[in-house]
C-alpha cells in the first residue's frame, strides 16, 4: 500500500513568490491535514480537509490557504512568501475524524531567500 | 481546547538502560493519544496510539506508553535503548468537540549515546 506522497521534496523560493505544495493521502483515507514545522518551533497545524471541505484552519494569515479534490487529494498555497516560511511543510491522511490513526508524507522542505 | 506537554526538551541516555520520554495531556473528554518519532528531515514515522482497552500499548520497535487517567499522563517507555532510537519524539492528542485535528507537544529530543 502506497503511503502519503508529498510533492516536490525540496523547493527554493524567492520573497515574494506563490508556491503550491501537492499531497496524496493513503488509499481510502478522506481527511488531509497540513502541518508547518520551522526550526525551533515544532509542528504547527495550518488546515484540515475532509470530503472537499475545509473543516478546521489554524493561526495563519490567509495568504496561506488549500483545497481538496475529489480524489481527495490536496494542494497547500502560499501567496506572498516571506522568509519566515521557510519550513517543513508536512502532510497528514486519516479516515474521517483521524481518531483511529494518521499517516505522515515525509514532506516538502521549503526554503525562501 | 486539547493539548499535549512534553516538559522535557532533551532526554539522554545510555544505550542499554532504560528510557522514558515524558507526555501530559489536557482533554476534554476521552483522549486519543499517539506517539510520533521524526529522523532528520524525515516526516513523521508512527510508533503508537491509545484509543481506549489496556492502559499499557505496545508499539513499534520495542516501545511502550502508558496511560495513566488519574495523572494524565501517556510515558513513552523502552526497557533498553539503543543509539538509533536518537531521534525527536512527539506526543499528540485529539478527542472532544476537535476530534480529529491533532495537537502536537514542542517533541523531545532524545539522545543515547554508546
Amino acid at each position: 500500500e502506497a503511503g502519503v506522497t508529498q510533492s516536490p521534496t525540496h523547493l527554493i523560493k524567492t520573497r515574494g513568490q506563490q508556491v503550491t505544495l501537492r499531497c496524496s493521502p493513503i488509499s481510502g483515507h478522506t481527511s488531509v491535514y497540513w502541518y508547518q514545522q520551522a526550526l525551533g518551533l515544532g509542528l504547527q497545524f495550518l488546515l484540515w480537509y475532509d470530503e472537499g471541505e475545509e473543516r478546521n484552519r489554524g493561526n495563519f494569515p490567509p495568504r496561506f490557504s488549500g483545497r481538496q479534490f475529489p480524489n481527495y487529494s490536496s494542494e497547500l498555497n502560499v501567496n506572498a512568501l516571506e522568509l519566515e516560511d521557510s519550513a517543513l511543510y508536512l502532510c497528514a491522511s486519516s479516515l474521517p475524524l483521524g481518531g483511529y490513526g494518521y499517516t505522515f508524507g515525509s514532506g516538502t522542505r521549503l526554503t525562501v531567500v | 481546547a486539547q493539548s499535549v506537554a512534553q516538559p522535557e526538551d532533551q532526554v539522554n541516555v545510555a544505550e542499554g538502560n532504560p528510557l522514558t520520554v515524558k507526555c501530559t495531556y489536557s482533554v476534554s473528554g476521552n483522549p486519543y493519544l499517539f506517539w510520533y518519532v521524526q529522523y532528520p528531515n524525515r516526516g513523521l514515522q508512527f510508533l503508537l496510539k491509545y484509543i481506549t482497552g489496556d492502559n499499557l500499548v505496545k508499539g513499534s520497535y520495542g516501545f511502550e506508553a502508558e496511560f495513566n487517567k488519574s495523572q494524565t499522563s501517556f510515558h513513552l517507555k523502552k526497557p533498553s535503548a539503543l543509539v538509533s532510537d536518537s531521534a525527536l519524539y512527539f506526543c499528540a492528542t485529539t478527542g472532544g468537540s476537535t476530534l480529529g485535528r491533532l495537537y502536537f507537544g514542542r517533541g523531545t529530543q532524545l539522545t543515547v549515546w554508546p
